[in-house]
């Protein structure tokens, strides 16, 4: 079956500092787009950050930044200078296998910003 | 801004009874999408819609059908609610994916918060 793992069911980090999320998958579509959401406690899940496979820079917004290993299917996500606002459930993401419109999602990571 | 709208962020429902569940995208997507999400399972696909009238099951469609009658809208129907489908129901929806083989961004309403009695 089609997965995405998520090793880390919850992370926690100071305020300030830098933490990395990790991600396997295992599509093996050539053209894809990866993906990271956020869902603070109560809250919208929204895209934090999108990683399109062909390319081989990692993408960055802002504070956020990936580590794409093509090779190793593997995704992971770097927040670095972590703030309060960032304590959510976040979620990976990539293509189900063979379709133009589905995404699998992992289990999620619980990650905590401690003041 | 992509605005998807649920009509309920809470909703309380009594065993048997039809529930329908509203979804609403402001800006002309294709594709539509209903998720479950359960602590610990993650996200898991109920069914999707890539066009008006046309569907596809998702990994759980067990229990529930769904509904495209307008591009921006999209339902999910219990058709007789039970107490093992009390969840949060996400939608979404996407564009046509831009790239041959790719999916795009989806884009997720707020969720509803379904108890069912």
């Amino acid at each position: 079956a089609q997965t995405v793992t998520q090793s880390q069911p919850e992370m926690s980090v100071q305020e300030a500092e830098t933490v990395t999320l990790s991600c396997t998958y295992d599509t093996s579509e050539n053209n894809y787009y990866l993906f990271w959401y956020k869902q603070p406690p109560s809250r919208q899940m929204i895209l934090v950050i999108r990683q399109e496979a062909y390319k081989q820079q990692n993408a960055t917004e802002n504070r956020f930044s990936v580590n794409f290993q093509k090779a190793a299917k593997s995704f992971s996500l770097k927040i670095s200078d972590s703030q309060l606002g960032d304590t959510a459930m976040y979620f990976c993401a990539s293509p189900f296998r063979g379709s133009n419109y589905k995404l699998t999602f992992g289990k999620g990571t619980l990650l905590t910003v401690n003041p | 801004d992509v605005k998807v709208t649920q009509s309920s962020r809470y909703l309380v429902k009594r065993t048997g009874e039809k529930v329908f569940l509203e979804c609403v995208q402001d800006m002309d997507h294709e594709n539509m999408f209903w998720y479950r999400q359960d602590p610990g399972l993650g996200l898991r696909l109920i069914y999707f819609s890539y066009d008006v009238k046309m569907k596809e099951k998702g990994d759980i469609p067990e229990g529930y059908s769904v509904s495209r009658e307008k591009k921006e809208r999209f339902s999910l129907i219990l058709e007789s609610a039970s107490t093992n489908q009390t969840s949060m129901y996400l939608c979404a929806s996407s564009l046509r994916p831009p790239l041959a083989g790719g999916t795009d961004t989806q884009y997720f309403g707020p969720g509803t918060r379904l108890t069912v009695l």
